[in-house]
């Protein structure tokens, strides 16, 4: 049981380029959301999703986009990367959204 | 718009003392309330939740406590050792543009002097 897991741990990007984010959990949780960490802001909501097929916009979700096409996993894409988007990325998982919230390692990503 | 504040930002303890942090919030209509630990460069482990019916949730040393009327939620470290030296977040569930959301306050990193 390997609970959250993400890759890659880290990245380096230019400007421009575009690359995907991945999150696959096992425990079957219908609820999965990406954070993004950044130093004196906290955690800000990305995108979130209810269920397979089911995704809506957090907090911030500009120049993000995901898609959910099996309970297990929800990647985040991201189209054209540009030096904002400089920061931690946290996957979570839940039963539901109002119920403990596991969360992945992090991907901490540069946009050079 | 929900706001979570958690003061002191940083806080240095003698081992063995009892702590508290703190976690205020601006609107009271929460679905509930956690309570996390991260170390440094490493992911969020959940402590406690407390559901909005509830006033208190206790696990092993740590006691968290809500009270909505005043917009206040503490954590309680009992005994503190060492290995409780990390960031403490606390993280709202509440309605919003449409859906649940969480938000989380900025963190109170506690240092356990031994």
């Amino acid at each position: 049981n390997a609970g959250v897991t993400q890759t890659p741990k880290f990245q380096v990007l230019k400007t421009g380029q575009s690359m995907t984010l991945q999150c696959a959990q096992d425990m079957n949780h219908e609820y999965m959301s990406w954070y993004r960490q950044d130093p004196g802001m906290g955690l800000r909501l990305i995108h979130y999703s209810v269920g397979a097929g089911i995704t809506d916009q957090g907090e911030v979700p500009n120049g993000y986009n995901v898609s959910r096409s099996t309970t297990e996993d929800f990647p985040l894409r991201l189209l054209s990367a540009a030096p904002s988007q400089t920061s931690v990325y946290f996957c979570a998982t839940a039963i539901s959204s109002t119920d403990t919230q596991y969360f992945g390692p992090g991907t901490r990503l540069t946009v050079l | 718009k929900q706001e979570v504040t958690q003061i002191p930002a940083a806080l240095s303890v003698p081992e063995g003392e009892n702590l508290v942090l703190n976690c205020s919030f601006t609107d009271s209509a929460i679905y509930n309330l956690q309570w996390f630990r991260q170390d440094p460069g490493k992911g969020l482990t959940s402590l406690l939740l407390i559901q909005s019916s509830q006033r208190e949730q206790t696990s092993g040393r740590l006691n968290a406590s809500l009270d909505k009327s005043s917009g206040r939620s503490t954590l309680y470290i009992a005994a503190s050792q060492p290995g409780d030296s990390a960031t403490y977040l606390c993280a709202l569930e509440h309605s919003g543009a449409g859906s649940y959301q969480l938000t989380f306050g900025k963190g109170t990193k506690l240092s356990v002097i031994p």
